[in-house]
C-alpha cells in the first residue's frame, strides 16, 4: 500500500544535541512538508520542497533544517538552535504544490530528556 | 491575512446524538475549504473539502459541511455520532490553491459519551 513512514515513532533529545525525524513516501509525489503540531494549537509549517534539491522556509524554520535528495525522502533535522523542540512532527505529502490534498504521516513525538 | 477559528476546543456528544463542531475563516479571496480528522498518534485524515460549487459537501464517515458565505462558516455536522467518531478536528482554509498556505484551525477534540 502506498503511503508516507515517518520514524522513529518517539524520539528523545538531549541537550545541545541535533537529532534526525525520517519521512519517506512512495505515494510518488512531488512536494513534501513538515509540520509541528502542539496541544491545543493548529499546525504549523516549518519546511516544504516541492521538489527534488529545492525546499523552502514555513512560518516556523528557525531552528530546523532539512534535505532533499531523493524524491521519496524528506527528513528534517531538529537542531540545538531549537530551544523549544517538544512536539509532534508531522510529514506530509501533496502530487504537487497546486494541489491542496495533502497526505498525513502518522507522526513523531519529539521530548526532551 | 487569512485566519480559521473553531469554536470549543472540547465537545462531548452522547452517541446517536448529531454532532455540530464549528468553524469560521476570513479569507481576502474565495478560500478552499477543509476538514480534517486526527485519531490518537496518527496524522491527519481528509474528512472533506470545498472548492467550488456546490455548497454542501459530502465527505467519509458520514460527515457532511456547508460553506455559507455570507456567514463566513463552513460547519462540520453528522446526523448521529457513533463511539468511532470520538477524535480531534481541524478545520483548514486555503485561500491560494497551494499547500504550503494551508491555515490550520486549532482543533476541536470530539468526544461521545456511550
Amino acid at each position: 500500500d502506498g503511503g508516507i513512514t515517518q520514524s522513529p515513532k518517539y524520539l528523545f533529545r538531549k541537550e545541545g544535541q541535533n537529532v534526525t525525524l525520517s519521512c519517506e513516501q512512495n505515494l510518488n509525489h512531488d512536494a513534501m512538508y513538515w509540520y509541528r503540531q502542539d496541544p491545543g494549537q493548529g499546525l504549523r509549517l516549518i519546511y516544504y520542497s516541492q521538489i527534488v534539491n529545492d525546499f523552502q522556509k514555513g512560518d516556523i524554520a528557525e531552528g530546523y533544517s532539512v534535505s532533499r535528495e531523493k524524491k521519496e525522502s524528506f527528513p528534517l533535522t531538529v537542531t540545538s538552535a531549537q530551544k523549544n523542540p517538544t512536539a509532534f512532527y508531522l510529514c506530509a505529502s501533496t502530487t504537487d504544490a497546486t494541489n491542496e490534498k495533502l497526505f498525513f504521516g502518522s507522526g513523531t513525538q519529539l521530548s526532551v530528556l | 491575512a487569512q485566519s480559521v477559528t473553531q469554536l470549543g476546543s472540547h465537545v462531548s456528544v452522547s452517541e446517536g446524538a448529531l454532532v455540530l463542531l464549528r468553524c469560521n475563516y476570513s479569507s481576502s479571496v474565495p478560500p478552499y475549504l477543509f476538514w480534517y480528522v486526527q485519531y490518537p498518534n496518527q496524522g491527519l485524515q481528509l474528512l472533506l473539502k470545498y472548492t467550488t460549487g456546490a455548497t454542501l459537501v459530502k465527505g467519509i464517515n458520514g460527515f457532511e459541511a456547508e460553506f455559507k458565505k455570507s456567514e463566513t462558516s463552513f460547519h462540520l455536522t453528522k446526523p448521529s455520532a457513533h463511539m468511532s467518531d470520538a477524535a480531534e478536528y481541524f478545520c483548514a482554509v486555503n485561500p491560494y490553491s497551494s499547500a504550503s498556505k494551508i491555515i490550520f484551525g486549532s482543533g476541536t477534540r470530539l468526544s461521545i459519551r456511550p
